[in-house]
């Protein structure tokens, strides 16, 4: 089953728009986090977010999490050509960091 | 460091047969998983394990095998492949801890005839 799910499931932007995909899950969690893939790549880890936390930033990337709503999202600004891939966020479902579960993701593409 | 590393990059196999899928990690990590990546969905967990001689089922077990002889090492052994085992596949480990990102290899994309 998926613990996550994304919003939309694909995204069309021009460069230098701002991007936002959202996620929501289903059970409690110690911490979620999004990857990003590229096509026909393994994943990169981008941030992960603990659960006490609401908002984390690193570079152009602004996550959100809201564990009332079950709810996460990421906003990437000024967005860039080389940030097309698809963006997955997954959460522990506070089972342990080793046991990720993966929602269907949202396949972002930058237009020039 | 190479990372994680996963051999082969491609694999066509007829029903039936049997092979294993290589993972190995050079970062001393503990915890260690096993992943499969159907069409337009996420990655399903099949087995992890969080240190040498420890295994575990994730949500897609069956038809799949697993051992963790070092720390290094997490082999994914199909038993009997089927057609539903078409995928790519992707290993991934990380710290131990429940704070720490995982790290993918580059996956191993099977096809079963």
């Amino acid at each position: 089953s998926q613990q996550g799910e994304e919003d939309p499931q694909a995204l069309s932007i021009q460069e230098g728009e701002n991007a936002t995909m959202n996620c929501s899950y289903k059970t409690s969690i110690n911490n979620l986090q999004w990857y990003r893939q590229n096509s026909g790549r393994g994943l990169v880890h981008l941030i992960l977010i603990r659960s006490n936390e609401r908002e984390k930033h690193s570079g152009r990337l602004r996550v959100t999490l809201d564990t009332s709503k079950k709810s996460s999202s990421l906003l990437i600004t000024a967005s860039r050509a080389a940030d097309t891939a698809s963006y997955f966020c997954a959460t522990d479902a506070d089972q342990g960091a080793q046991k990720l579960v993966f929602g269907q993701g949202t396949r972002l593409t930058i237009n020039p | 460091n190479a990372g994680v590393t996963q051999t082969p990059k491609f694999q066509v196999l007829k029903t039936g047969q049997s092979m294993t899928l290589q993972c190995a990690q050079d970062m001393n990590h503990e915890y260690m998983s096993w992943y499969r990546q159907d069409p337009g969905m996420g990655l399903r967990l099949i087995h992890y394990s969080v240190g040498a001689g420890i295994t575990d089922q994730g949500e897609v077990p069956n038809g799949y095998n697993v051992s963790r002889s070092t720390t290094e090492d997490f082999p994914l052994r199909l038993l009997s492949a089927a057609p539903s085992q078409t995928s790519v596949y992707f290993c991934a480990s990380s710290l131990r801890g429940d704070y720490n990102e995982q790290f993918f290899g580059p996956g191993t994309r099977l096809t079963v005839l």
